[in-house]
């Protein structure tokens, strides 16, 4: 089945820096890949969201990059804000059933 | 999202009890899911339903049952045979067109505790 490995498990940035974080999966036939951010006691809401025929996503500071061949792909905030502070959650979907998340990314912004 | 609803929001299981989560969506989408949550774990898949009176276990069923007699609804219960239920449950749901590849939409969650 469907691996996902997610790195780092912990990210701190300063404020206005950028953050990246990195996916892996294991699937080779998967096709769907969101990124969810979950803050504190509240429900995991998607941010973005990419299919395996596109390398590239942006929406404002949010852009998602996906390498097939590699079977990986990041997140990457840029401009970062303190209320980016939250855990970040990357998934892959495995054929026929559903989301396999990665184990989540804490990332702190300090002003 | 307002259209999925979980109740209860806090729920306390004593030794030996079986408890239910109420998952309840007005979303009109056919696909619905039961995840875990443990900190520094991620999400883990407990159940899925692609559709009406049909069910799927995910990597961590044993323990839990389902029913899904109602597209809107998709209880869970958590059996005496889950010796390690505290945890964070949330609920999610999906559109058609291929099970795993929609946005998932997920509810407030319940926290469950053992008394």
């Amino acid at each position: 089945g469907e691996n996902v490995e997610q790195h780092p498990s912990t990210l701190s940035v300063q404020e206005g820096d950028s953050a990246v974080i990195k996916c892996t999966y294991s699937d080779s036939a998967s096709n769907y890949f969101p990124w969810y951010k979950q803050e504190l006691g509240k429900r995991p809401q998607l941010i973005i969201d990419i299919r395996s025929n596109v390398g590239e996503k942006k929406d404002q500071r949010i852009a998602v990059t996906l390498n097939k061949t590699a079977k990986h792909f990041s997140l990457h905030i840029t401009e970062t804000q303190p209320e980016d502070s939250a855990v970040y959650f990357c998934a892959a979907n495995q054929a026929g059933t559903a989301l396999i998340f990665g184990k989540g990314t804490t990332l702190s912004v300090s002003s | 999202d307002g259209g999925i609803t979980q109740s209860p929001k806090y729920l306390f299981r004593k030794e030996g009890q079986n408890v239910t989560l109420s998952c309840e969506q007005n979303l009109n989408h056919d696909a619905m899911y039961w995840y875990r949550q443990d900190p520094g774990q991620g999400l883990r898949l407990i159940y899925y339903s692609q559709i009406v009176n049909d069910f799927q276990k995910g990597d961590i069923a044993e323990g839990y049952s389902v029913s899904r007699e109602k597209k809107e609804s998709f209880p869970l219960t958590v059996t005496s045979a889950q010796k390690n239920p505290t945890a964070f449950y949330l609920c999610a749901s999906s559109q058609t067109g291929g099970i795993g590849n929609q946005p998932q939409h997920f509810g407030d969650g319940t926290r469950l505790s053992i008394l």
